[in-house]
């Protein structure tokens, strides 16, 4: 069964400065990977899908990496502003017709000014 | 951009009532739609994956005949939550993907569900 586990589980930085997130998943055998952040209440916002085939994804301040064969996945968050505060999940999908997502625990962000 | 629309986004009801929220792709078709809640401080767990015109999948322990999920359209999918009881209270998430297995998935804003 597929487990995503994602650490630390909670990150406080001052505004500015470059951070990384951590998303580890123990059946290396994804389809893809796929980071959202979810603001209090809200629903999720999409923000890279890594298929498995490729190394990173690159989006403004944003660049995902992933590494299939040791199951890891960074999120890494450049120039870091109060607005990033949320929570950050990585989901793996599992493949097959569905592709259904399996969710990390999610690190919760906050980005003091 | 794709839009998925979730109504309502929070509802307060009596244990032993139901309860219907709606999940809509506003500008795609939908083939699949999945259905997730969350619990305080915790990640998503799926519920059921819902293909149009079919009976929906649910996953382990997710009581069919108590979560009703109907996917009559490629815009629209529903589930209704039977019988609530308190520790029904969740939030509810539906999430849709406009093409195939390696498309994006994109998500309502959720429902919040009190059970009194």
């Amino acid at each position: 069964k597929q487990e995503v586990t994602q650490i630390p589980a909670a990150l406080s930085v001052p505004e500015g400065e470059n951070l990384v997130l951590n998303c580890s998943f123990t059946d290396s055998a994804i389809y893809n990977l796929q980071w959202f952040r979810q603001d209090p209440g809200k629903g999720l916002t999409s923000l890279l899908l890594i298929q498995s085939s490729q190394r990173e994804q690159t989006s403004g301040r944003l660049n995902a990496s992933l590494d299939k064969s040791s199951g890891r996945s960074t999120l890494y968050i450049a120039a870091s502003q109060p607005g990033d505060s949320a929570t950050y999940l990585c989901a793996v999908g599992s493949g097959g017709a569905t592709n259904k997502l399996i969710f990390g625990t999610g690190t919760l962000l906050a980005v003091q000014p | 951009g794709a839009v998925v629309s979730q109504h309502p986004s929070w509802v307060i009801c009596k244990s032993g009532t139901s309860v219907k929220i709606e999940c809509r792709s506003l500008d795609f078709q939908a083939t699949t739609m999945f259905w997730y809640r969350q619990f305080p401080k915790q990640s998503l767990m799926l519920m059921a994956t819902s293909n149009e015109g079919s009976k929906a999948t649910y996953e382990q322990g997710v009581e069919k005949d108590k979560f009703l999920i109907n996917h009559a359209s490629l815009t629209l999918s529903t589930l209704t939550v039977t019988s609530a009881h308190p520790e029904d209270s969740s939030f509810y998430i539906c999430s849709a993907r406009r093409g195939g297995a390696n498309e994006k998935l994109f998500f309502g804003s959720g429902t919040q569900l009190s059970v009194l």
